[in-house]
């Protein structure tokens, strides 16, 4: 059972174009929509992340944007660069802490 | 240390051997996670531990898995008898104990392992 569903599983995209991954989610008990970026041989990393009670969050050149009532939540990398070249996981906290993972993004980002 | 430490870095087992693999969260964080992750999937949730409790191990796959924190710091993945469905990369993370808030998990490199 996929409780959070993450497309597309891969992106190219050129450097300086925007990167958009999309992600959607069942549990209405989770409360908190973190991203992860994980680099080959390494373990996930926290990008940025959002609580359902807003609707958008930007770091940077990384924008998360959450729409609560389709539960559905995005990450958009502006002027995406090759080092942005990684997967990325969307992902949402549930009961104690647990975080729940979706299956992945891989990108890239072609010069 | 500065962050979580996994050991080793890569195991491979003949089928049937048994395996543990050992974690050094963040010093002082409460929290501590084990995820297995297959190649080309997202991590999926194992056991968790607040201090040495182990609070929820609904993610076990069988009974095979036996995890430990007995002081509350280092952890320990047991896999008994194990089975080329094992073969993955397992994570562990730690973080600090937040009710509320924006906190994320700190994983470490993980430990690949191989069943032959």
């Amino acid at each position: 059972q996929q409780q959070v569903k993450q497309s597309p599983q891969s992106l190219i995209v050129q450097k300086g174009g925007i990167s958009i991954i999309n992600c959607a989610y069942e549990n209405t008990a989770f409360d908190y929509f973190p991203w992860y970026q994980q680099f080959p041989g390494k373990g996930p990393a926290l990008l940025i992340a959002i609580r359902p009670d807003v609707s958008e969050k930007k770091e940077g050149r990384f924008t998360i944007s959450f729409n609560k009532s389709a539960k559905q939540f995005s990450l958009h990398i502006m002027d995406s660069q090759p080092g942005d070249s990684a997967t990325y996981f969307c992902a949402a906290r549930g009961g104690y802490q647990k975080v729940t993972f979706g299956i992945g993004t891989k990108l890239q980002v072609i010069p | 240390g500065a962050g979580v430490s996994q050991s080793p870095r890569y195991k491979v087992a003949k089928r049937g051997q048994d395996v543990a693999l050992r974690c050094d969260p963040i010093s002082g964080h409460v929290s501590l996670f084990w995820y297995q992750q297959a190649l080309g999937q997202g991590p999926e949730f194992l056991t968790y531990f607040q201090n040495e409790a182990q609070l929820d191990k609904s993610g076990l796959p069988s009974d095979r898995f036996f995890a430990e924190r007995p002081e509350g710091s280092v952890s320990t993945l047991k896999i008994q008898r194990t089975q080329q469905e094992d073969s993955a990369v397992y994570l562990c993370a730690s973080s600090f104990l937040h009710q509320q808030g924006p906190y994320g998990y700190t994983f470490g490199s993980g430990t690949r392992l191989t069943v032959v």
